[in-house]
């Protein structure tokens, strides 16, 4: 079968870094995608990797192994507008897009 | 434009009623889906539309219709829907489709609430 596993919620302050893991066991890859959503608002996208290493990009920075089947997800500077849901979503053998469940964050003062 | 639009934003319906709900897209893409997301879960996948012709139909059933009039349109008619169908229905749309880098552009959706 096919399974994405992100933790269901995360707690960070303000200013603060904050790292969201995401383990995937699929039929096949062919790249991962980082979508974040804000609460009754459409996903935006964040990143893709398909080879390891880390794709920076401003505050946001994603991390790929595919040996391990693992993806993380850095935000630095957190800001209060960051608190959203993010969601892990690998592209299968068939192309097609398994989304993981996503993972609630939420950023305090 | 890298925009991809819904109308309308909320839809009330009876089980008896029939409606549409409209997604519309500019960018050139060759791919469109709709995706059905209850809350605090993920999207999913309904139905993907390459260049046009229906490529994926997830089981869906038959109260749910998609059509795509043509490569910037897609529709999606409801007949008979059943209160558990209330959800976030989302449009979303791509380069193409079978790739691996398949960035989809996601529309705002519409929260459909069956009575």
């Amino acid at each position: 079968g096919q399974n994405i596993d992100q933790p269901t919620e995360m707690t960070a302050t303000e200013g603060a870094i904050v790292q969201i893991n995401c383990t995937y066991q699929t039929s096949g890859f062919n790249g991962l995608f980082w979508y974040q959503q804000h609460a009754g608002e459409a996903p935006t996208f964040l990143s893709y990797n398909v080879l390891d290493g880390l794709e920076e990009k401003g505050r946001f920075s994603s991390f790929l192994s595919r040996s391990k089947g693992y993806s993380y997800l850095l935000l630095k500077e957190l800001q209060m507008k960051d608190s959203a849901s993010y969601l892990c979503a690998v592209v299968d053998s068939n192309y097609q897009l398994i989304w993981g469940a996503g993972t609630k964050l939420i950023i305090k003062p | 434009d890298t925009e991809v639009t819904q109308t309308p934003k909320h839809l009330v319906m009876g089980m008896t009623n029939k409606k549409s709900l409209k997604c519309e897209q500019h960018m050139g893409h060759r791919a469109m889906y709709w995706y059905k997301q209850k809350a605090k879960k993920p999207p999913e996948l309904m139905f993907v539309y390459s260049y046009e012709k229906l490529s994926i139909n997830e089981s869906v059933p038959s109260r749910f219709s998609p059509e795509c009039p043509n490569s910037s349109l897609l529709n999606l008619h409801l007949h008979a829907l059943q209160p558990e169908d209330s959800a976030l229905y989302l449009c979303a749309s791509s380069q193409d489709y079978g790739s691996s880098y398949n960035e989809q552009f996601f529309g705002p959706g519409t929260r459909l609430t069956v009575l």
